[in-house]
């Protein structure tokens, strides 16, 4: 177990509705990356928070939303749900900005569905 | 998009065989990683390789880099069933805060 935690595990929304999904680093560290896995494929990157702030966003709509708290937690927020939203969310934490250099270590996603 | 490919989508062994993935990439890199997924859930960090290495050691995997040829490849050794799982490779580079980006995986079943 790497120590990241997410929650919940499961989720089901309707089209058009919000989410908010969360994730807790590994103890000492300081970045945290979502990414969106869909069905049979690699994961995407959507963004990175650093220091309470987005350090980098990959090609996701503005509907794709984050926080990082003090403690590095992190949320992910997706507004006005769309079919295609439904993944695997998984967040990894790391340290140092995420710099290209480290390991990044994931947690055990969140699983949304939306009908 | 994804940049890597990883080469076979599937591969199906018998315990005590070798298993051998194939990863390959468009751009220059910083770093590659290799993950294991079992059954859609989190991914476990198996190995990182730096762009300035060439083979890398961790207990029975073995990783090779060739950047020239924009290349990796992970080498399991003598599987065992609780091998079964997804892997994929991840390259980092290109961007200041470390964006992993992934290939579409590998398959691996390995049958008792």
């Amino acid at each position: 177990e790497t120590g990241v935690t997410q929650s919940p595990t499961h989720l089901i929304k309707t089209r058009g509705q919000q989410v908010t999904l969360r994730c807790s680093s590994q103890s000492g560290h300081n970045t945290v990356s979502w990414y969106q896995q869909a069905l049979g494929q690699g994961p995407q990157f959507i963004f990175q928070y650093y220091r309470e702030e987005e350090n980098g966003r990959g090609n996701f709509p503005p509907r794709f939303s984050g926080l990082q708290f003090p403690n590095y937690s992190s949320e992910l927020n997706v507004n006005a749900l769309e079919l295609d939203d439904s993944a695997l969310y998984l967040c990894a934490s790391s340290l140092a900005g995420g710099s290209s250099y480290n390991e990044q270590f994931f947690g055990p996603g969140t699983r949304l569905t939306v009908l | 998009s994804q940049q890597g490919e990883e080469d076979p989508q599937a591969l199906s062994i018998q315990e005590g065989e070798n298993a051998t993935m194939n990863c390959s990439y468009k751009t220059s890199i910083n770093n590659l990683q290799w993950y294991r997924q079992n059954s859609g859930r989190g991914l476990v960090h198996l190995i990182l390789i730096r762009s300035n290495e060439r083979e890398k050691h961790s207990g029975r995997l073995r990783v090779t880099l060739d950047t020239s040829k924009k290349s990796s490849s992970l080498l399991i050794t003598a599987s065992r069933a609780a091998d079964t799982a997804s892997y994929f490779c991840a390259t980092a580079g290109g961007t200041s805060y470390g964006k992993l980006t992934f290939g579409q995986g590998t398959i691996l079943t390995v049958h008792p």
